[in-house]
């Protein structure tokens, strides 16, 4: 099976450069997306296909994704960016899988 | 714009079966597009439960495959799953979202606001 391995926490000051990872085996081969998750709510699209904004996402979220590695960086944090962040990608042997997750917390 | 909603019991008796339904809105699925379930064990992360598309064909998460159905009525513009033999690992809120399917991969970009479904007797 393949599975894809996030921190489970990151901390960052208002205003910095937050940067969440997602890892795996030759994860650069495949799209990555990232997605925002709230207490109590929905988990929302921010970045697909690597580095792609849906509308409506702030231009301080942005994705790379390359060797094994994908990349979310928020630019500017804001206290309102403090949540659960997932990413997710393809495999054939798994289909759909998701990492753990990362809780960002704004200090 | 999409719209999608969970409607089902919201307690299951262990061994039972788990049943439900994810009405769309503003979008036809015949139309294109997959559909499926991801859960959240209270407290924990995503898990990718099933997708199919209109035209049924469906694809099943490899732990959950052996107790899991997923189809599709366009008619109603609805789909729905079936958990059978339930246990209480399958406390969960579930989500049925839409992903826009490319390249062999895909991204969930609208998801319903989810339904928690508690095993127990």
């Amino acid at each position: 099976s393949y599975d894809v391995t996030q921190p489970p926490s990151v901390s960052v000051s208002p205003g910095q450069t937050a940067s969440i990872t997602c890892s795996g085996d030759k994860l650069g081969d495949k799209y990555t997306c990232w997605y925002q998750q709230k207490p109590g709510q929905s988990p929302v699209l921010v970045i697909y296909q690597d580095s792609k904004r849906p509308s409506g996402i702030p231009e301080r979220f942005s994705g790379s994704n390359s060797g094994n590695t994908a990349t979310l960086t928020i630019s500017g944090t804001q206290a309102m960016d403090e949540a659960d962040y997932y990413c997710q990608a393809w495999d054939s042997t798994t289909d759909w899988v998701f990492g753990g997750g990362t809780k960002l917390t704004v200090l | 714009q999409v719209q999608l909603q969970e409607s089902g019991p919201g307690l299951v008796k262990p061994s039972e079966t788990l049943s439900l339904t994810c009405s769309v809105s503003g979008y036809s699925i015949s139309s294109g597009h997959y559909w499926g379930w991801i859960r959240q064990p209270p407290g924990k992360g995503l898990e990718w439960v099933a997708t199919i598309h209109h035209s049924s064909s469906a694809y099943y998460s490899p732990s959950l495959k052996s107790r899991l159905i997923i189809s599709v009525d366009t008619s109603k513009n609805q789909f729905s799953l079936r958990l059978s033999s339930v246990t209480a690992a399958d406390t969960a809120v579930y989500y049925c979202a839409r992903l826009t399917y490319y390249d062999s991969s895909g991204y969930w970009d609208y998801w319903g606001q989810g339904t928690l479904v508690t095993v127990s007797s």
